[in-house]
């Protein structure tokens, strides 16, 4: 079954940082691509990152770009999602999804990790 | 970006009764179209790719429709378990564009 377990959410004050983790399991993790999406208290998705199975390929939305970082670990079948200067904008459910193999969608979803920015 | 505007942002239907939502892209997206239901306190799950392909697991009550800037997701004899939000995805350029929303209550 595959299994996607985020967390290293919490309350943080803005500017600063904050690192989210996705522990999946129940698949071959080094063979897909995965992605950050998140989605701010009663509002729609936003995709956030996503980065290729082998980290080659690495992209952002506009609005986190710059501040974010999304890398992968292998090995420990975790991905990760490194979130610096962080504004009350940014505080979201943080969901980490696996993208289908050859395409763009998104097949399984974790159930999220919360980050509030607040002082 | 591609922008997806869903509508109607609200639904209201009784049990048994046939629904559609209903998703336009700012621009031809050429089919790279995903749906995904998202029930109370859950995370977003796929119904539909490729516009029209069910994903494995999901009713055969789902379907979905549509080509260039015009879909649709079509819910057959409305069950109480379909109470949700649906959100429309397009993949066909980067950056992955997600509808509002489409909040599914029953009459």
């Amino acid at each position: 079954e595959v299994q996607l377990v985020e967390s290293g959410g919490g309350l943080v004050q803005p500017g600063r940082s904050l690192k989210l983790s996705c522990l999946a399991s129940g698949f071959t993790f080094s063979n897909y691509g995965m992605n950050w999406i998140r989605q701010a208290p009663g509002k729609g998705l936003e995709w956030v990152a996503s980065i290729s199975s082998s980290s080659s390929y690495i992209y952002y939305a506009d609005t986190v770009k710059g501040r974010f970082t999304i890398s992968r670990d292998n090995a420990k079948n975790t991905l990760y999602l490194q979130m610096t200067s962080l504004r009350s904008e940014d505080t979201a459910l943080y969901y980490c999804a696996r993208k289908v193999l050859q395409s763009y969608y998104f097949d399984y979803w974790g159930q999220g990790v919360m980050v509030t920015v607040s002082s | 970006d591609i922008r997806m505007t869903q509508s109607p942002a609200s639904l209201s239907a009784s049990l048994g009764e046939t629904v559609n939502i209903e998703c336009l892209a700012s621009e031809d997206i050429y089919s790279d179209l995903a749906w995904y239901q998202q029930k109370p306190g859950k995370s977003p799950q796929l119904l539909i790719y490729n516009a029209n392909s069910l994903q494995n697991g999901v009713p055969s009550r789902f379907s979905g429709s549509g080509s260039g800037t015009q879909y649709s997701l079509k819910i057959n004899s409305l069950q109480s378990e379909d109470v949700a939000t649906y959100f429309c995805q397009q993949y066909n350029n980067y950056p992955w564009t997600f509808g509002g929303g489409t909040k599914l209550e029953l009459k």
